[in-house]
């Protein structure tokens, strides 16, 4: 079956514009969950999805970011008034249920001119 | 807090010699440890976790609760090892077990 997929691949942005990037988890899978790779830096934890249950928003940066998940199925993670450090890999990943094991989509590339 | 150390950024080992990627953490609790490896061109995925106890691809990892380390390690290194591998910690139990904090990764190279 097809894994986790991200949309767009590679984003390029001005500084002060909104960005959305979005994730397509496994089928059936209940969890969903955001990281960022920045350069020379480890994953970075920025938000948590869990069925109904309220997000875990705790590793969103600032308030510029945001993320929804729609249905329980589709997220989309906003960026607003970008900056130039916003410039990462997005990683999405999903698991079935909690804490089972995350299989992550291939991330995409944001970089903020 | 947790927080997830491997102190080498790059590692670069010949074809058929002993590899070990370093992986220290930090946590008050009982942690699950995990590794990830992410090949060129390829999305991360897991490699092995802990409590598994299992080799994947030769590789093996055991937790040392006493010296707080989970040491990947490989007798004989191959070419297509050559990856990025992050170690990364999540609580073993209860609230918020399902936030996985990663280290910042080793640049493993396997030389012919």
């Amino acid at each position: 079956g097809a894994g986790v997929s991200q949309s767009p691949s590679n984003k390029v942005t001005e500084k002060g514009k909104d960005v959305e990037l979005r994730c397509d988890p496994i089928s059936g899978h209940t969890a969903l969950y955001w990281y960022r790779q920045s350069l020379g830096q480890g994953l970075e934890f920025l938000i948590y999805f869990q069925g109904n249950s309220a997000p875990d928003k705790s590793g969103l940066p600032s308030d510029r970011f945001s993320a929804e998940r729609t249905g329980g199925s589709v997220s989309t993670l906003t960026i607003q008034r970008t900056q130039q450090e916003d410039s990462a890999v997005y990683l999405c990943a999903s698991s079935f249920g909690w804490p089972n094991e995350q299989f992550f989509g291939p991330g995409t590339r944001l970089t903020v001119l | 807090a947790q927080r997830v150390t491997q102190p080498e950024k790059l590692l670069s080992v010949f074809k058929g010699a002993p590899v070990e990627l370093k992986c220290n953490y930090s946590y008050s609790g009982s942690p699950e440890l995990f590794w990830y490896v992410q090949y060129s061109r390829q999305r991360l995925q897991l490699l092995l976790r802990h409590i598994s106890r299992e080799s994947i691809k030769g590789f093996t990892a055991d937790l040392n609760k006493g010296e707080t380390s989970f040491h990947l390690k490989k007798p004989f290194a191959q070419e297509e090892d050559s990856a990025m591998y992050y170690c990364a910690l999540k609580r073993e139990s209860g609230g918020s077990n399902y936030k996985l904090t990663f280290g910042k990764g080793t640049l493993l190279t396997v030389n012919p």
